[in-house]
Formats: C-alpha cells, sequence, structure tokens
C-alpha cells in the first residue's frame, strides 16, 4: 500500500516550457488536491476533485490545469511555466469532500523553473 | 484577515517538556480541526484531528479545541528531538470544500 505518490520528484524548466505533474493513490479515496508550498505562504490550494469527473479551482489556480483520468490519478499541468511557479507540490487525497475531509500527502515535487 | 492563523516561532523546549503550538482561525462555522506535522523537505504528515469540544488525546500528543475562542492548540508531553519539525494546523470552514492550512510553528526540541 504506497499511499499517495508523485511523479517527478524534482523538476527544472525554462519559462515557457510546459509539463505534467503526476499523482496517483491506492486508497480508493474519492476526493484529490493539488496544493502548492512556498516559503512563509503556507500550503495553497491549486486545484481539487471531489470525484472522479470532476474538478474546481483552489485558491491559486492561475496558470495551471488538471485531469481527473480515473479515481486513482490527478494530473496536473503546466502549459507554459513561469519563475513565479517554483515551489514544491503536494499531491494530497482524503475518503470524501465533507467535514471528515482527512486529507493523505504524497511526497512533494520540487519545481525549478528558470 | 488570514483564515488560519499560527505564530511562525520558532518555538523551543528542552527534551521531556510539553510543547504548546497555538492556532487561532476566523470561520466561525469551522467544523473540523487538524494537526500536521512536516519534518524539513518531507510532505505534511496527518497526526491529529479534531471535531468537538474539548480535548482529545492519543499518546503524547492532546489536541485541544475552544470553538467559542475560534482558538485550536496542539500539546506535545514529554517532547523528544525526533519532534522538531514544523506544525501546521488546518482547518475546514464552512462549505467543507476544502481544508485552510496556518503557515504553520517551527517547533525546536533540544536535548
Amino acid at each position: 500500500n504506497a499511499g499517495v505518490t508523485q511523479t517527478p520528484k524534482f523538476q527544472v524548466l525554462k519559462t515557457g516550457q510546459s509539463m505534467t505533474l503526476q499523482c496517483a493513490q491506492d486508497m480508493n479515496h474519492n476526493s484529490m488536491y493539488w496544493y502548492r508550498q512556498d516559503p512563509g505562504m503556507g500550503l495553497r490550494l491549486i486545484y481539487y476533485s471531489a470525484s472522479e469527473g470532476t474538478t474546481d479551482k483552489g485558491e491559486v489556480p492561475n496558470g495551471y490545469n488538471v485531469s481527473r483520468l480515473n479515481k486513482r490519478e490527478f494530473s496536473l499541468r503546466l502549459e507554459s511555466a513561469a519563475p513565479s511557479q517554483t515551489s514544491v507540490y503536494f499531491c494530497a487525497s482524503s475518503e470524501q469532500q465533507g467535514r471528515y475531509n482527512e486529507q493523505f500527502f504524497g511526497p512533494g515535487t520540487r519545481l525549478t523553473v528558470l | 484577515q488570514k483564515e488560519v492563523e499560527q505564530n511562525s516561532g520558532p518555538l523551543s523546549v528542552p527534551e521531556g517538556a510539553i510543547a504548546s503550538l497555538n492556532c487561532t482561525y476566523s470561520d466561525r462555522g469551522s467544523q473540523s480541526f487538524f494537526w500536521y506535522r512536516q519534518y524539513s523537505g518531507k510532505s505534511p504528515e496527518l497526526i491529529m484531528f479534531i471535531y468537538s469540544n474539548g480535548d482529545k488525546e492519543d499518546g503524547r500528543f492532546t489536541a485541544q479545541l475552544n470553538k467559542a475562542s475560534q482558538y485550536v492548540s496542539l500539546l506535545i508531553r514529554d517532547s523528544q528531538p525526533s519532534d522538531s519539525a514544523t506544525y501546521l494546523c488546518a482547518v475546514t470552514p464552512t462549505g467543507f470544500q476544502k481544508l485552510v492550512f496556518g503557515t504553520g510553528t517551527r517547533l525546536l526540541v533540544s536535548p
């Protein structure tokens, strides 16, 4: 039982390049999330998927797109990377949306945009 | 006003002491409260959650919730150097659709 996995662990991009961050969970969770973490800013929600087939914007969605490929997988795409997107990206999952929203995190992707 | 506020620290305590970490939140309708531990360079790890007013104990950890004061705390008894990490408070606000995180409190436990 691997929990939440993310690939890649590290990535360096040049401004304008695109890439997709992959996330998968094996806990049969319905809801999945993408966060970014920057020094002094805490964890900020980019996008989330309450259930398979649905996605919604979070606090900082600009410059990103997501795809909920199936119940297990939720990817985050940067179409044209900018230096402001240099950050650590975490994927998380929870059994469901709602009051008992215990989220479990993947190991993170450290992205640098030059 | 930030939705979830924590003192950034660092909070320094000697080994064996009680560490007290505090968090306040602005949404009075918030229903669920979580504490995550994050070691440097690692991902957040859920250590406690609390939904009702009062105390909840799990081993050396006690979460305390006071909804009237919009205040949640985490007590760590018999602190160990391995407890040195950043502790993130997270709250589910009205509507239940997301977690809102504080910026975290860095705890340093000295031997």
